[in-house]
């Protein structure tokens, strides 16, 4: 079975532009999480998507937005990039949201800022 | 109430010893605790999880050790290896309807051949 695919793996953007990362889950499954990975934050969630809804949302301001397709398939948006926003973005998959399903992350897109 | 304190930052291990992490929690309501490995441009990997159900779960080499009372739970790492050069994060989740997970800051262990 194939793994968590993300999108691209490499970006490289200018301040105030916007960009769209994309995540591709494992095959059935069909919960979506996306976290931020920096060296002085850690992993930080974003949010998490089940049957195209968003269920949960980390705290971030609403520059941050996401989405999920019928398919599972989901992608988060970033408007207006400042270089704070420079990071790892990972994308995790799991079966369903919530007790017992457990969580498989892709590569992370490679997001730098200048 | 949300946070994941985890500790060292960083552990330097001889080859053939016993590599231990800890963590601790605050928030009595959380109930899955995984770990996650994570190499170097690559996205973190799940490990070995446990249940506040359970005091002790082993996997191979890896063994996670859970003390519900005092909020605390650790990974035991026997026999460490050089290729166990990663970083380990814990992570701890109030499952339920959601799967969101609050993750430790994360310990860089270096295994010395």
């Amino acid at each position: 079975k194939a793994g968590v695919t993300q999108t691209p793996r490499y970006l490289i953007k200018t301040r105030g532009q916007q960009v769209t990362l994309s995540c591709s889950p494992i095959s059935g499954h069909r919960s979506v999480s996306w976290y931020q990975q920096t060296p002085g934050q850690g992993l930080q969630f974003l949010f998490e998507y089940f049957s195209e809804t968003q269920r949960n949302k980390g705290n971030f301001p609403g520059r941050f937005s996401g989405r999920q397709f019928s398919n599972s398939r989901s992608e988060m948006n970033v408007s207006t990039l400042e270089l704070g926003d420079s990071a790892l973005y990972l994308c995790a998959s799991s079966l369903q949201p919530g007790q017992a399903y457990e969580q498989y992350f892709g590569p992370g897109t490679r997001l730098t800022v200048t | 109430q949300q946070q994941v304190k985890q500790s060292p930052q960083s552990l330097i291990v001889q080859k053939g010893g016993i590599s231990i992490i800890n963590c601790a929690y605050e928030n009595t309501a959380f109930d899955y605790f995984p770990w996650y490995q994570q190499f170097p441009g690559k996205g973190p990997a799940l490990l070995i999880a446990i249940r506040p159900d359970v005091s002790e779960k082993k996997e191979g080499r890896f063994t996670i050790s859970f003390n519900k009372s005092a909020k605390q739970f650790s990974l035991h790492i026997m026999d460490s290896q050089p290729g166990d050069s990663a970083t380990y994060f814990c992570a701890a989740s109030r499952t339920g309807n959601t799967g969101k997970l609050i993750f430790g800051q994360g310990t860089t262990l270096q295994v010395k051949p």
